[in-house]
């Protein structure tokens, strides 16, 4: 079945360094992938959407690779700020009418 | 501003009663998802819907889960008879299938099943 991993410990860094997480995927092979924000108590937000075709994508201090070879996501904040501390979710396309299957995401804290 | 809007965002019920949980879909959406979310299950999809017709809802239990689109402002998710097991926050999405692709959640409905 389809799986998807992301780190499960929380990942602590310093303000102003780039924070990297890692979303990796097996027995399937989407057409796209995106990587979702959620705080405490509020559903997630879309932050940035990269297709199959596409090696990398970026807006603003944000970073997405998708290597399909080795069914993996990089997503990279750069000059990362307290206020990027959240919980970032993979979800990959599951074919057709927008279905996703999400990873079960991994916290960040950026410690000023 | 456009945003997905649920009713109630917090419930606490006994097993065995009727839960149902509403959903305003952004206007103009015709694709509406229902999650749900627990920490050891993480973000589950139940049933979507589009054009208001139900295209899949495999991740439902069927025999105590229902969803519905009245119209097209209105989505529901019906537990009946309610569990323990059920407790976890439930949220509602929608989008349109073009660009990006994404998906709009609402704040969620915290459900308690004592």
């Amino acid at each position: 079945s389809q799986k998807i991993e992301q780190n499960s410990e929380a990942l602590n860094i310093q303000e102003g360094k780039t924070a990297t997480l890692t979303c990796n995927y097996t027995n399937y092979s989407p057409a796209y992938l995106q990587w979702y924000r959620q705080d405490p108590g509020r559903g997630p937000v879309f932050l940035l959407l990269i297709r199959e075709n596409e090696k990398e994508k970026r807006k603003e201090r944000l970073k997405v690779t998708f290597d399909t070879t080795l069914k993996q996501s990089l997503f990279h904040i750069t000059a990362s700020q307290p206020a990027d501390s959240a919980t970032y979710l993979c979800a990959l396309d599951r074919g057709g009418y927008n279905k996703l299957i999400f990873g079960a995401g991994t916290r960040l804290a950026v410690h000023p | 501003d456009a945003r997905v809007t649920q009713t109630p965002r917090h419930k606490v019920t006994e097993m065995g009663q009727e839960v149902t949980m509403r959903c305003q879909p952004i206007l103009g959406h015709n694709t509406v998802f229902w999650y749900r979310q627990t920490m050891m299950q993480g973000l589950e999809l139940l049933a979507y819907f589009r054009n208001r017709a139900p295209l899949d809802d495999s991740g439902m239990p069927k025999d105590r889960f229902s969803a519905e689109m009245p119209d097209a402002t209105l989505a529901t998710l019906k537990i009946q008879p309610s569990e323990p097991r059920d407790s976890a926050v439930y949220f509602c999405a929608s989008g349109l299938p073009v660009g990006d692709n994404e998906q709009f959640f609402g704040p969620g409905t915290r459900l308690t099943v004592l």
